[in-house]
């Protein structure tokens, strides 16, 4: 299996600009997390969804934050404007969500946002 | 609402002597626990995973966690340490139910010293 797939792998960007960026789950998988990590707060969920529909984003930072799964093979993350503060290693994870819990999250490589 | 501490963000061993990484939660459900690794550059990989079923959990490349009700502690061990072990290690507790989503601790950066 391919794994999760995360693109870009590493962008640049300066601030006021739109950042995308992009995840493919493992095929099969019902249910998408999109995380950040920073060296001050750590590993955060943003928006989690499964079958495609919006479960919880309690943890996307304020508006200019927004998330999309318009089919069950590719999610995105849009940040606009971005700001410095935005600067950190974005992952995407997936699982297969039954009616049982403690199902295994399978995390991509990550990007590594840098808003100059 | 759920929550993990890991004790010690930074843990360093000799090759050879024994990892012990710290991990105390706290959850009003019966928890899920996971320890997760991640190497310098690279995604999360799972080690292991208790679900209920045994207490003492064997995971990946020799490592094993026990779970404590009583402590409400998941600690990460591996008898040996190699080099290869080097990498930052994260406890994370998913509440079960329709909590589907992991809350991870701080994370500890294991060294391992020639």
């Amino acid at each position: 299996d391919a794994g999760v797939i995360q693109s870009p792998r590493h962008e640049v960007t300066e601030m006021g600009q739109e950042v995308t960026l992009r995840c493919k789950p493992i095929s099969g998988h019902n249910s998408l997390f999109w995380y950040r990590q920073t060296m001050m707060r750590g590993l955060e969920l943003l928006i989690y969804f499964n079958n495609n529909v919006p479960i919880d984003d309690s943890g996307m930072p304020e508006d200019r934050f927004s998330a999309k799964m318009p089919n069950a093979s590719f999610s995105t993350l849009k940040i606009q404007p971005s700001e410095p503060r935005d600067s950190a290693v974005y992952f995407c994870a997936s699982s297969w969500t039954s009616g049982r819990a403690g199902e295994t999250q399978y995390f991509g490589p990550g990007t590594r946002l840098l808003v100059l | 609402a759920q929550s993990v501490t890991q004790l010690g963000s930074h843990v360093s061993v000799s090759e050879g002597a024994l990892v012990l990484l710290r991990c105390n939660y706290s959850s009003s459900v019966p928890p899920y626990l996971f320890w997760y690794v991640q190497y310098p550059n690279q995604g999360l990989q799972l080690l292991l995973k208790y679900t209920s079923a045994a207490t003492l959990v064997k995971g990946i490349n020799g490592f094993e966690a026990e779970f404590k009700k009583s402590e409400t502690s998941f600690h990460l061990t591996k008898p040996s340490a190699h080099m290869s072990d080097a990498a930052e290690y994260f406890c994370a507790v998913s509440g079960g139910g329709s909590a589907r989503q992991l809350t991870f601790g701080s994370g500890t950066q294991l060294t391992v010293l020639p």
